[in-house]
């Protein structure tokens, strides 16, 4: 069962269009986390929410959590050909107010921006 | 500030083998976290030390093992490899525990012919 749905799977756009991917769960997260990851290398910590209804801007990245901390979404504006890479989601789930302590990935998306 | 460091980059081991991989936390952390990722998913959580103690652990066997030494550096075990053990494997450092504040390694492509 995967508790992070991310959609869509493959993304492929042209340089300067927007682009929003998405990220669900039936689960409450305590946090949730948007990481990108190229190939031959480990995921690299883009921003992390908390809050619900969280909105944070990081240059031409827009992510939002939820008001009811279940999902995400991460909007680029102006794609351009070095955003290309997997985006994962990651979620700190917890059930009763007990922390599993792990984070939980889903799936990825790939993007692929293409000059 | 170095960053999380693991060794070796690339493996190869046949079916049955054991093998061994090792991650350097980043300086100051005293919590690395293991992650599987197989090729095209997300990674997958193997188990949490902090402290020299495992805190915390996914749905993986116990034939996947893990230390954590008093410099907080790490080592994943993995014994009776099976060819569906082939993935990347991820280490993770924080400190405390941290898990939305992890900073992850380059990881170890392992490959089990």
């Amino acid at each position: 069962t995967q508790l992070l749905e991310q959609s869509p799977q493959f993304l492929s756009i042209q340089e300067g269009e927007n682009l929003t991917v998405y990220c669900n769960s039936s689960s409450v997260f305590s946090s949730l986390q948007w990481y990108r990851q190229e190939p031959g290398e480990g995921p690299v910590l883009l921003v992390t929410v908390v809050t619900g209804g969280e909105v944070k801007k990081l240059k031409r990245l827009t992510f939002q959590f939820g008001d009811a901390r279940k999902d995400s979404s991460l909007h680029i504006t102006a794609a351009q050909p070095g955003d290309t890479g997997l985006y994962l989601c990651a979620g700190d789930l917890r059930a009763g107010g007990t922390s599993y302590g792990k984070l939980t990935f889903g799936q990825g998306t790939i993007l692929t921006v293409h000059p | 500030e170095t960053g999380v460091t693991q060794s070796p980059t690339h493996l190869i081991k046949t079916r049955g083998q054991q093998v061994t991989l090792r991650c350097s936390s980043q300086s100051g952390h005293n919590t690395v976290s293991w992650y599987q990722q197989a090729l095209g998913q997300g990674p997958q959580f193997i188990f949490q030390y902090y402290r020299e103690e495992e805190n915390g652990r996914g749905n993986f066997p116990p034939r996947f093992s893990g230390l954590q030494f008093p410099n907080y550096s790490s080592e994943l075990n993995v014994n009776a490899l099976e060819l569906d053990d082939s993935a990347l494997y991820l280490c993770a450092s924080s400190l405390d525990r941290r898990i939305y504040e992890q900073y992850f390694g380059p990881g170890t492509r392992l490959t089990v012919t």
